[in-house]
């Protein structure tokens, strides 16, 4: 079964710091996506940034990138700049089945609080 | 565009009791999905249907029933609740074809479910 990890359960960042989310995953498939959400306090969930496999660059959207490391099967989240609005709980994502790529595993996500 | 409606946002159950979430998209997704999530273990998903008339398990489907008679409605049902079921239950779509546009995930505003 592919598998997706969050070790972190919570971190804390200083405002207009920098902060690194960890999510390893585990599949023997080769061409595949990988998803990072967030879910602030209103409880919606919302695509952070979303990165393809056979791409070597790594996705970026304005301050969220990632560091896609893909023989080390890893997938953090970097947050640059962190604002008060950043405070959530992020969650990793990756497709359960092959060729299935609506069909995600979640990581158990991490919580993120952003202190003024 | 409404996306993702879920209803009801709020409900309570005495054990036994059955009820229906509702999930509408009117996005024309071919994909939709039913996740719970309870503390410390991320979203796990219940059923998925990839169109009209089909159906299928997920990692959690136990007590829970789902039809897709339409493109457009994907209702969860439970058929005799238990206090186990107690959770935030999320309704999600996408669409299935390969391109920059696939496979990302569009959430409902989530339903909390208290079964005493």
């Amino acid at each position: 079964a592919q598998t997706v990890t969050q070790s972190q359960p919570e971190m804390s960042v200083q405002e207009a710091e920098t902060v690194t989310l960890s999510c390893t995953y585990d599949t023997s498939e080769n061409n595949y996506y990988l998803f990072w959400y967030k879910q602030p306090p209103s409880r919606q969930m919302i695509l952070v940034i979303r990165q393809e496999a056979y791409k070597q660059q790594n996705a970026t959207e304005n301050r969220f990138s990632v560091n896609f490391q893909k023989a080390a099967k890893s997938f953090s989240l970097k947050i640059s700049d962190s604002q008060l609005g950043d405070t959530a709980m992020y969650f990793c994502a990756f497709p359960s089945v092959t060729g299935a790529n609506s069909k995600l595993t979640f990581g158990k996500g991490i919580t993120l609080s952003v202190r003024p | 565009n409404a996306g993702v409606t879920q209803t009801p946002k709020f409900q309570v159950l005495k054990t036994g009791q059955s009820m229906t979430l509702q999930c509408a998209q009117d996005m024309n997704h071919e994909y939709m999905s039913w996740y719970r999530q309870d503390p410390g273990m991320g979203l796990r998903l219940i059923h998925y249907s990839v169109g009209a008339g089909i159906t299928d398990q997920g990692e959690v489907p136990n007590g829970y029933n789902v039809s897709r008679s339409t493109t457009e409605d994907f209702p969860l049902r439970l058929l005799s609740a238990a206090p186990s079921q107690t959770s935030v239950y999320f309704c999600a779509s996408s669409f299935l074809r390969q391109g920059s546009g696939a496979n990302v995930l569009t959430f409902g505003a989530g339903s909390r479910l208290t079964v005493l």
